[in-house]
């Protein structure tokens, strides 16, 4: 069963660049025929999907956060990648890697999850 | 954007007993899923396209709804359905519905 594992700062200073890495287990992101994508959490609050990316690079963003997110894939480390730049606090939030679905329509399989909190 | 509303907001119900949420479009949407989440973990795909269960998932769940309409039934309540319920499309772009609290009574 496929299993994604977050990992990265869990403090970044406003106006900086948050930085996140995904490792995918047990499945492989070349040749998968899969998107991956992040998506965030702020505390209890609903969901929101940043983005997501294709095995050959391919990328799509949400549109409220296009000018500042960058979504990158690293098939020889089985791992993708978020950095969101000029943070504010705003942008604190739980932040989960998650596979979409071969259908492209839904996130089948989440990671745990890794909280950042943006603070000076 | 394609907006989701769900209601209730919240659900207070006794185990044993039968849930049903809603989850409203603000257009018609060609596909919808169901995640549970419990507190601290990420979300679990229960349904998706409307009323497909997910790998695992119990029975007792069950989705319907069409066009703009749709639902969540939990026929049966057990303790560990008390969670958290939100709903998802994809007609455009990934948006999530506020979410459904489901407390216990």
């Amino acid at each position: 069963q496929v299993q994604l594992q977050e990992s990265g700062p869990g403090l970044v200073q406003p106006s900086q660049t948050l930085s996140l890495t995904c490792t995918v287990s047990a499945g492989s992101i070349s040749g998968s025929g899969f998107y991956w994508s992040w998506i965030r959490q702020p505390a209890g609050k609903g969901l929101e999907c940043i983005g997501r990316i294709y095995a050959s690079g391919s990328t799509n963003y949400n549109s409220s956060l296009k000018s500042r997110v960058t979504i990158s894939v690293d098939t020889s480390k089985n791992q993708f990648s978020l950095r969101l730049t000029s943070v504010t606090a705003a942008d604190t939030a739980v932040y989960y890697c998650a596979r979409v679905s071969s259908s492209w329509r839904h996130f089948d399989y989440w990671g745990q999850g890794i909280l950042v909190t943006v603070s000076s | 954007e394609v907006v989701l509303t769900q209601s209730p907001a919240t659900l207070s119900l006794s185990p044993g007993e039968r849930a049903t949420l809603s989850c409203r479009a603000s257009q018609t949407v060609s596909n919808l899923a169901w995640y549970q989440q419990r507190p601290g973990r990420a979300p679990r795909l229960l349904i998706y396209d409307a009323s497909t269960r997910a790998t695992g998932i119990p029975a007792r769940f069950s989705g319907g709804g069409s066009g703009a309409d749709f639902t969540l039934t939990i026929s049966s309540l057990e303790p560990e359905d008390f969670a958290v319920y939100y709903c998802q499309q994809q007609t455009s772009w990934y948006t999530f519905g506020q979410g459904t609290k489901l407390e216990i009574k």
